[in-house]
């Protein structure tokens, strides 16, 4: 059964850095999300997106979020110039229709 | 926008215990109730879900019921067994394609 891939599992990364977390969607998949959870706390919605472009972005998603998709495989969420509060795990989700497919996640950790 | 509120964050059960969770929301145009299970380390994966035109759906030891008026729904799973020990998370969208609103989350413990 196909599923959504993440990499990496975990990253660390000092205070400042940039970091890309990159995913797999499910290939005849159309809309694509990223969330995160901080340790503790719900699941929230970061950003969608379909037909290459951004369909929705929550509050959290400021100017130093961006998505991209590269290729015809990959999507990528880009930190800018990460912070502490950062630190949480990021989920990258696929779906055609109503359900959507989880990915396993990356573990952010912000030093 | 939409709150989700799910109770309670830990349940604690006997194997062959039933267990219910409970999740309320706030948008009324919320139409689709998904709920997930997820195991230490493991994705979210999805385990039964509705629609706001149905009050209940079975899915062998699981159920999830939906009560439009109160806004509320929830998993009930019957003959607990070890293996269903995880964290368990509803959640609310408005339309296919849309964000999920999710709770909490639940820590199920089932004690063999």
């Amino acid at each position: 059964e196909p599923e959504v891939t993440q990499t990496p599992s975990h990253q660390v990364t000092q205070m400042g850095q940039e970091v890309i977390l990159r995913c797999v969607p499910i290939s005849n998949h159309l809309y694509f999300y990223w969330y995160r959870q901080i340790l503790g706390q719900k699941v929230e919605f970061l950003v969608s997106f379909y037909n290459n472009e951004i369909s929705e972005k929550s509050e959290i998603f400021d100017d130093q979020f961006s998505v991209e998709r590269p290729d015809g495989s990959n999507f990528t969420l880009k930190i800018r110039s990460t912070k502490l509060e950062d630190s949480a795990m990021y989920f990258c989700a696929s779906t055609r229709d109503s359900e959507q497919f989880f990915g396993p996640g990356t573990r952010l950790t912000v030093l | 926008g939409e709150n989700v509120e799910q109770h309670p964050s830990t349940l604690s059960v006997q194997e062959g215990d039933s267990a219910v969770i409970k999740c309320t929301y706030s948008d009324s145009a919320s139409n689709y109730f998904p709920w997930y299970k997820q195991e230490l380390g493991k994705r979210p994966q999805l385990i039964i879900d509705i629609r706001s035109n149905v009050g209940e759906k079975k899915d062998q030891r699981i159920a999830v019921t939906l009560n439009k008026t109160a806004k509320h729904f929830s998993l009930h799973i019957t003959e607990t067994q070890p293996e269903d020990s995880a964290v368990y998370f509803c959640a609310a969208s408005r339309d296919n394609f849309n964000k999920f609103y999710f709770g909490s989350g639940t820590k199920l413990n089932v004690k063999p």
